[in-house]
């Protein structure tokens, strides 16, 4: 069955510094593969998708993530680190019966 | 477009009374997820319908619990009798094949047992 493992429940970064959230899948076939956020009180929305075409897929809000199967990774990154982007970030995978199963979130803390 | 729409927001109910969570997907959606989340567990799927069928809902916790979608544009989730260890913020989301749109979540309930 497919699943993703978030490592790491919180990283910290400071302000303007670069983000790296790490994702790693487990598939037996190609994934398709995302990441959302969820701000403080609200619902999960979709940052970016992988459906198998660029390995390298941008996102909004700046992030983008980069598809490796050698490494079976999808992290999630974004250059300069802005204060709002301070969040619990999910990596998803969408399963053979279109079920999207969700990890257990990295908590984002940016440092001013 | 509203979005998903959940009620109530918030849902404080003391333990072995019946709690009922209410979502309207978006119109034109035709999966509909249940989602339950906690500190301890992360992002629990419970269930998730396709056309109005449940498909599977090998993630309900225990017979308590019971989902249904009459219509295209309704569902509940019912916990009945809900129990302090029921308390975390229940999610609907829904969308029309991840190809054609990303899963749309609602805002949640935050469910209180006590």
């Amino acid at each position: 069955a497919q699943s993703v493992t978030q490592l790491g429940s919180h990283v910290s970064v400071s302000e303007g510094a670069l983000v790296l959230l790490r994702c790693n899948y487990s598939s037996s076939v190609p994934p398709y593969l995302f990441w959302y956020v969820q701000y403080p009180n609200q619902g999960l929305q979709l940052l970016l998708k992988y459906t198998s075409a660029a390995t390298l897929v941008k996102g909004i809000n700046g992030f983008e993530a980069e598809f490796k199967k050698s490494e079976t990774s999808f992290h999630l990154t974004k250059p300069s680190a802005h204060m709002s982007d301070a969040a619990e970030y999910f990596c998803a995978v969408l399963n053979r019966d279109d079920k999207i199963i969700f990890g257990k979130g990295t908590r984002l803390h940016i440092l001013p | 477009d509203a979005g998903v729409i959940q009620s109530p927001r918030h849902e404080v109910t003391e333990m072995g009374q019946e709690v009922t969570l209410r979502c309207k997907p978006i119109s034109g959606h035709n999966s509909l997820f249940w989602y339950r989340q906690t500190m301890m567990r992360g992002l629990e799927l419970l269930i998730y319908f396709n056309n109005n069928v449940p498909i599977d809902d090998s993630g309900m916790p225990e017979d308590r619990f019971s989902a249904k979608m009459p219509n295209a544009s309704f569902s509940t989730l019912k916990i009945q009798p809900s129990e302090p260890r029921d308390s975390a913020v229940y999610f609907c989301a829904s969308y029309q094949g991840f190809e054609n749109s990303p899963l749309h979540f609602g805002n949640g309930t935050r469910l209180t047992v006590t």
